[in-house]
């Protein structure tokens, strides 16, 4: 399977804990973006890379969000001190650059639950 | 940026052709019209594309009149797994990512 990879699939955690969770895109795709998503509403931007450039951040992503994608390959987005609002479903999509770079490949996503 | 506005909701009976409508008044000159799919616990999956008149693929077709203020999307002969919700998003080609915006998207429920 060459689509976009996410893990881990679901993480149950404590108010307070720190989490990481890891894309791999398809490997071609130059472009790399995290998205948030809550029941009943459609994806929320939260940041995206060009290789390994972080290129635009979105206001929903506080200072406790980290992203990064050291080599320009697989991306890894961390938050520190769960609260529990950030329980959510967190998707990772790809795409290449290009004169019709509007089809983003999606992976299944992480589900958050903050206890 | 162009703000869609779209059906919260649709009910359609398998074998039908269903239509989902879309409309952006604001939409600008270089704006495509890009339309994706989400099935539940799923990350959404793009489906068409196009920025006037018609396009068609395997999966659907995409109508746009000539004033680009709205586009609809044809689903021929659904079935039951089309069962999912749909997002209707106006972007240019290669903006910034922080510019595509899915919406609530509309929620289509297909009947045996």
């Amino acid at each position: 399977d060459t689509g976009v990879s996410q893990d881990p699939r679901h993480k149950i955690t404590k108010r307070g804990q720190n989490v990481t969770f890891r894309c791999d895109p398809i490997s071609e795709h130059n472009r790399l973006y995290w998205y948030r998503q809550t029941l009943g509403q459609g994806p929320e931007f939260l940041t995206y890379f060009q290789n390994e450039a972080q290129l635009e951040k979105s206001r929903l992503l506080s200072d406790r969000f980290s992203a990064e994608r050291p080599k320009g390959s697989f991306s890894t987005l961390e938050i520190q001190r769960t609260e529990q609002g950030d329980s959510a479903m967190y998707l990772c999509a790809s795409s290449l650059v290009g004169p019709l770079d509007n089809e983003q490949f999606f992976g299944p996503g992480t589900r958050l639950t903050v206890l | 940026l162009a703000k869609t506005t779209q059906p919260i909701s649709m009910d359609s009976y398998e074998g039908q052709e269903v239509n989902i409508t879309c409309s952006h008044n604001n939409i600008a000159t270089n704006d495509y019209i890009t339309w994706y799919q989400q099935f539940p616990s799923q990350g959404p999956r793009f489906i068409i594309q196009g920025y006037k008149t018609k396009v068609t693929n395997e999966v659907a077709s995409l109508f746009i009149p000539a004033d680009r203020k709205s586009s609809t999307l044809s689903l021929p002969r659904v079935s039951l797994s089309d069962t999912a919700v749909y997002y209707c998003l106006v972007v240019p080609p290669g903006s910034s990512a922080s510019k595509i915006i899915f919406g609530s998207g509309t929620r289509l429920s297909i009947r045996p």
